[in-house]
């Protein structure tokens, strides 16, 4: 069982607020990753992290941005949130680089963000 | 262009019996791939998985075919159960999941008592 965690599930806002999406795992995983998912279609990666310090931005071109400060939070940062940012916020880490199956990624429960 | 495609966007199967979802893949790169199941406004969470170097992989009721030279895996549920109406994705990556994975848009299943 996985354990990773995103806050808060649900969040509504208007249009050019700061937000923060929070993820933390407590498996000590190396990689963190961040998708986001449009109904009816498929998860985009946006940014992922190989560890501290480290970020990288992913396949789908993304407004928002990351730190990686500490093994296990790996926060989402929007400067100024516009409707087109309305989506589902997905967290995932992995052990990665450690064998077969450890690329395996586990999911957080994600965040529905409103931006109205 | 979509490198991993799952061609039935919804699939009805009756309870009891057997659920097929398949999914295609383009990148012959791709060495690990992952079926997940997904409920609406929640996370993936992973089912089931298979390195390159089989070719079944088997975990309770669920089982995963890959065949490489088609470039083909598919997922098989036996028996069905009303809990498995979900939304399945098929994901792949290489190279050690460096670059995160690649997802299909997902299939639909719908169990019919």
């Amino acid at each position: 069982e996985a354990d990773i965690y995103q806050t808060p599930r649900y969040l509504v806002i208007g249009t050019g607020k700061k937000i923060t999406l929070e993820c933390s795992q407590t498996m000590g995983h190396d990689k963190m990753y961040w998708y986001q998912q449009d109904p009816g279609m498929e998860l985009h990666l946006i940014h992922y992290s190989y560890g501290v310090n480290s970020t990288e931005k992913g396949d789908l071109s993304s407004e928002s941005t990351v730190s990686r400060i500490r093994t296990e939070h790996f926060p989402l940062t929007l400067e100024s949130a516009r409707p087109s940012h309305t989506s589902q916020y997905l967290c995932a880490s992995s052990e990665w680089g450690k064998g077969v199956g450890t690329d395996t990624q586990y999911f957080g429960p994600g965040t529905r963000l409103t931006v109205l | 262009d979509q490198q991993v495609k799952q061609n039935s966007p919804s699939l009805s199967v009756q309870e009891g019996r057997i659920s097929i979802l398949n999914c295609d893949y383009t990148n012959s790169m791709f060495d690990y791939f992952l079926w997940y199941k997904k409920y609406p406004a929640e996370g993936p969470t992973f089912l089931i998985s298979i390195s390159s170097i089989k070719d079944k992989n088997e975990d309770g009721r669920f089982t995963v075919f890959l065949n490489k030279s088609a470039k083909h895996l598919s997922l098989h549920i036996v028996p069905s159960q009303p809990g498995d109406s979900a939304v399945y994705f098929c994901a792949a990556t290489s190279g050690g999941g460096a670059d995160g994975l690649t997802f299909g848009k997902g299939t639909h299943l719908i169990i019919q008592p």
